[in-house]
This record gives structure tokens, sequence and C-alpha cells, in this order.
């Protein structure tokens, strides 16, 4: 079972703050997906990373994935109580076809 | 608003019991995931169904059961029940087998999940 590592596990910031969580594994992935989960919801997708060394923004979040398509990285600039969440990552793999392997998440918490 | 919807939001039985869950998928999706969240274990893929059939699994226990109806609704049968069988259980659905190529891998789009507590 190829697993993926969040860390870290838990994290509570003012707001302004910046912030990296980070996504690692051992197996090469195709593709890795972040999410972002609210109480009482499903998982949201983010943003989808397919090329190693890929950097994708989204207003205040940036998204790398590492040349060697292992490891994965969520940077938020000046945080906002709005961005609380537990954050995900979902790594695919080439040929697997369907399955999405999760890591256990980062729990996010912005403090006003 | 996914778009997916899943009944009942929250359940609540007893061991041994047998309870099922639906989903209905987007519209005009074909394929239907089924995951169960716990605190533990995270977010773990169980089985997906693409038009009807079966078309991977992943750690769903024999005691779990799924289908997926001509009107692709779907529904997740869960028998004998145990008190560790108590999650989040998330139905998913994607327009089309979700294969994993060089675009990667398609955008699933989550319900708003069944909290199952097995007294």
């Amino acid at each position: 079972t190829q697993l993926l590592e969040q860390s870290p596990q838990f994290l509570s910031i003012q707001e302004g703050e910046n912030l990296t969580v980070y996504c690692n594994s051992s197996s090469v992935f195709s593709s890795l997906q972040w999410y972002r989960q609210e109480p009482g919801e499903g998982p949201v997708l983010l943003v989808t990373v397919v090329t190693g060394g890929e950097v994708k923004k989204l207003k205040r979040l940036t998204f790398q994935f590492g040349d060697a398509r292992k490891d994965s990285s969520l940077h938020i600039t000046a945080a906002q109580p709005g961005d609380t969440g537990l954050y995900l990552c979902a790594g695919a793999h080439r040929g697997s076809n369907y399955k999405l392997t999760f890591g256990k998440g980062t729990l996010l918490t912005v403090n006003p | 608003d996914s778009g997916v919807t899943q009944t009942p939001k929250h359940l609540i039985t007893a061991t041994g019991q047998r309870v099922t869950l639906r989903c209905s998928p987007r519209s005009g999706d074909l394929s239907v995931y089924w995951y169960q969240q716990s605190l533990d274990q995270g977010l773990q893929f169980l089985i997906q169904y693409y038009n009807g059939e079966e078309r991977a699994k992943g750690n769903i226990l024999e005691r779990f059961s799924a289908q997926q109806f001509p009107d692709l609704h779907s529904e997740l049968n869960l028998s004998s029940l145990e008190l560790g069988d108590s999650a989040l259980y998330f139905c998913a659905s994607s327009p089309h087998l979700g294969t994993s190529g060089s675009w990667g891998a398609d955008t699933q789009y989550f319900g708003p999940g069944t909290r199952l507590t097995v007294l």
C-alpha cells in the first residue's frame, strides 16, 4: 500500500500568518490532488498537479509538485479564518485507473 | 453544493444490524465511488461503479456490498455491523471512468456524507 504522509497533523495560527503543509510519499504518483474539507461536508477539490516541479496558484494558495512526483506542498499566504478546514492530499498512479490514495490530512485552524 | 446527494445524513444503529446508505450522483456522471472516513484511518477508498458495473475495489470488507442502479444512483449495504464500522461514509461521482492519465485523475465530486454510529 502506497501511503501519503501529511504534516503537520494539526496547525493553529493567527489570521495573517503564512503557513506550509506537506504531503510526502515513497511512491511516484502520476498526479496529485489537494482537497479542503469543512466540518459536516465532503472534501472539495482545490487543485490537481500532474508534472514534476509544477507550481499552481489559486489566489493565496500555492501548490507545488515535487520534481520526482513523490511529494507536494501547499503554501497559504496571509491566512484567513475562512481557510480553516482539513486539507487532504490524494495521489493517483498511472495505470491504477480509479483509486485515489488519500493522506490523513492537516487540520488547519486560523484564529481571528 | 457539489450536486451529489446522500441519505440519510445520520444513522444510529446497533451491532449486528444491517443498513443501507444511498447516493445520487451529479446529473450526467457515470462513476460513483464510496469512501469511509475515520479518525484513525483517514479517507479510505471502498469501491467504484461505472455505469452500473463494478470497476475497482479498495479496502472494502466482505460484510459490505454496493450496487449501482440503471438510474445511476448507488447504494452501499453494510451488514453484521461492528463498533469499528462507525465512521463517515462518503459517496463521490465523476463524469467518466476516472482514469489517471497524463491529464491527472478525474475530478471527483463528494457528497455531504452519512455519519454512521454503531452502538
